[in-house]
């Protein structure tokens, strides 16, 4: 089973809300990621994770905060986000971070910012 | 020179043709590549591994060389559920599992 699950499937919130976006993945896999992906472009990546300690953050504004809380959970905290910043939000596992390591993504939190 | 470069597309076929997608990368230290799926408004799907030694899974084969720095996609008898956008994906190897995606490439088939 290769299933990374992710909550909420679409969230609205205003640019002074905060809220979080979940993900989780239960194939013992060690290193989860977040991308960004805006319409019509490849997904970009924000945040990794490898054995629940953060490993790449690719200079993400710090209104994105993520948190591990353990090796199945990922969280991205969002505040004070701005409008631009709506997008489809991607997690991902993979069983390393390794060089060969294949990535699977979840179904993304569709994120609009009003 | 982007990292990883695709056919711009949009591809438009008529059912049962066969399709090509080509794409290349910069780095000749990279490790892995792969072929993703993405339908719209959902998640990138793994589609296949690429290997320098090729290989095929059904309609589907995908090749790389490495001397050219060259990944390709063949489509055989495309199918209406083939219409997707293709994302050309290498991992370099050096950069604690980073992917680098190409900008894909659609695809539409049509009856």
């Amino acid at each position: 089973d290769t299933e990374v699950t992710q909550t909420p499937k679409h969230l609205v919130m205003g640019m002074t809300n905060k809220k979080s976006l979940k993900c989780e993945q239960h194939m013992g896999h060690r290193a989860m990621y977040w991308y960004k992906q805006k319409a019509k472009k490849p997904p970009e990546l924000m945040f990794v994770y490898s054995y629940e300690k953060l490993s790449i953050n690719e200079s993400v504004p710090s209104r994105f905060s993520p948190e591990c809380p353990n090796s199945s959970l990922l969280n991205l905290h969002l505040h004070a986000l701005q409008p631009e910043d709506s997008a489809l939000y991607l997690c991902a596992s993979s069983q390393f971070s390794g060089s060969t390591d294949t990535q699977y993504f979840g179904p993304g939190t569709r994120l609009t910012v009003l | 020179r982007k990292e990883v470069e695709q056919d711009p597309g949009p591809f438009n076929v008529p059912e049962g043709a066969t399709v090509a997608f080509n794409c290349t990368y910069s780095n000749s230290a990279s490790q892995s590549f792969f072929w993703y799926r993405q339908d719209c408004r959902k998640e990138p799907k793994l589609l296949m591994s690429v290997y320098s030694s090729g290989n095929e899974d059904g309609r589907f084969t995908a090749q790389l060389n490495r001397a050219s720095q060259y990944i390709s996609l063949l489509i055989r008898d495309s199918k209406l559920s083939d219409s997707a956008t293709y994302l050309c994906v290498v991992n370099e190897g050096n950069q604690g599992g980073k992917l680098i995606f190409g900008q894909g490439t659609e695809l539409s088939v049509k009856p």
